[in-house]
């Protein structure tokens, strides 16, 4: 079975300063990770994703997370906050199987102060 | 541009009454959609599978007479609440994936109040 746990609920910091949102995942072969996020009343967008590829893996917006077999970790990060990317963050996996839903761990709500 | 789109975006509908829900893929056939429910501050919550041609398959603790799927062609599925109560005000969000091992396609949600 898969699942995806992210550590913290909410993560607060400065405008500038790094962002880091955990994410670990649990599977019993090579999953297909996301990273989501859904500002106020709005619907979902993909940040970025991991398929089996490069291990380190780019998104949209300046952030980019790594896929850690070895920790079974994605964490996403990004070098410097923006007030734009407060919002809620979900770290997703696929289960791999046709016709199968994403699995979606609890989210983290990241705050951004000036 | 978005891929699957839904409507409405919001809905305010009166206690009792039904409401139904789009989900359209735009330029792809998807045999299976999903449907998602969203309280405040939570994370999505998966309620059913929507195959097309065939019946839904609902997680466990959805009622599926209260919430009816239809799937009647490869671009689109719908979602019906029936006899809507209060407690059915939530965020609805349908998905869709265009192939294997890749990112599902969500819809901009629809914010159901039930007054």
């Amino acid at each position: 079975a898969q699942s995806v746990t992210q550590l913290d609920s909410h993560v607060s910091v400065s405008e500038g300063t790094p962002v880091l949102l955990r994410c670990n995942y649990s599977s019993s072969y090579s999953p297909s990770l996301f990273w989501y996020v859904q500002h106020p009343n709005k619907g979902l967008q993909l940040l970025l994703k991991y398929t089996s590829a490069a291990t380190l893996v780019k998104g949209i917006n300046g952030f980019e997370a790594e896929f850690k077999k070895s920790e079974t970790s994605f964490h996403l990060t990004k070098p410097s906050a923006h007030m734009s990317d407060a919002a809620e963050y979900f770290c997703v996996v696929s289960p791999n199987q046709a016709g199968t839903a994403l699995i979606f761990g609890k989210g983290t709500t990241l705050s951004v102060s000036s | 541009g978005a891929v699957v789109s839904q409507h409405p975006s919001r809905v305010i509908c009166k206690s009792g009454t039904s409401v139904k829900i789009e989900c359209r893929s735009l330029d792809f056939q998807a045999t299976t959609m999903f449907w998602y429910r969203q309280f405040p501050k939570q994370s999505l919550m998966l309620m059913a599978t929507s195959n097309e041609g065939s019946k839904a398959t609902y997680e466990q603790g959805v009622e599926k007479d209260k919430f009816l799927i239809n799937h009647a062609s490869l671009t689109l599925s719908t979602l019906t609440v029936t006899s809507a109560h209060p407690e059915d005000s939530s965020f609805y969000i349908c998905s869709a994936p265009r192939e294997m091992n890749t990112e599902a396609f969500f819809g901009q949600g629809t914010r159901l109040t039930v007054v």
